[in-house]
């Protein structure tokens, strides 16, 4: 069956630290993937989308890297602020027409 | 820019009645939009592809003529969840892709509902 897989333990992380968070899927084929941030009671926003031909990407303090052989995505948050704080999810495309399915987020708190 | 509203935020209604839901994207034209729903401590689960002027595309599981969808213009798509039951209180969440841009989704604010 098809799995995306998020580490459901939440992060703790001392500010200024780098956060790397683990999105592994199984069954899926991904023309791309994306990671949205999430906070509590809200809408996914976007942060990042990476395709399959490409290995890293990087916005600001965001970085993704994409292993379609370990069929893994790593995303990381450098120099970390407590407002980074929140729940961050793993999206890939599912097949075509753009629908995307999600993991369950993973949530990072980031203690001053 | 691609900013997406949702109306309403939150709604209580009763088992039995119907509720509408609209999603409108403001700075951008979207042929397409989706629908999600989501639990809490679950992910969101897309229950249908809402294409402008055609019917929406539903995924597999997800009850039709339970929620309908409607695409009318380049910027709304509502959702009505018809003779709600308490099982259909969730999150619901809409995305729109701005035309052109197929890739990139972005999502409302999301309408929590809940049914007694």
């Amino acid at each position: 069956s098809q799995k995306i897989e998020q580490n459901s333990e939440a992060l703790n992380i001392q500010e200024g630290k780098t956060a790397t968070l683990t999105c592994n899927y199984t069954n899926y084929s991904p023309a791309y993937l994306q990671w949205y941030r999430q906070d509590p009671g809200r809408g996914p926003v976007f942060l990042l989308l990476i395709r399959e031909n490409e290995k890293e990407k990087r916005k600001e303090r965001l970085k993704v890297t994409f292993d379609t052989t370990l069929k893994q995505s790593l995303f990381h948050i450098t120099a970390s602020q407590p407002a980074d704080s929140a729940t961050y999810l793993c999206a890939l495309d599912s097949g075509g027409n753009n629908r995307l399915a999600f993991g369950k987020g993973n949530q990072v708190v980031v203690i001053p | 820019g691609a900013v997406v509203s949702q109306h309403p935020s939150r709604v209580i209604c009763k088992s039995g009645t119907s509720v509408k839901i609209e999603c409108r994207s403001l700075d951008f034209q979207a042929t397409t939009m989706f629908w999600y729903r989501q639990f809490p401590k679950k992910s969101l689960m897309l229950m249908a592809t809402s294409n402008e002027g055609s019917k929406a595309t539903y995924e597999q599981g997800v009850e039709k003529d339970k929620f309908l969808i409607n695409h009318a213009s380049l910027t709304l798509s509502t959702l009505t969840v018809t003779s709600a039951h308490p099982e259909d209180s969730s999150f619901y969440i809409c995305s729109a892709s701005p035309s052109g841009t197929q890739e990139t989704q972005y999502f409302g604010p999301g309408t929590r509902l809940l049914v007694l």
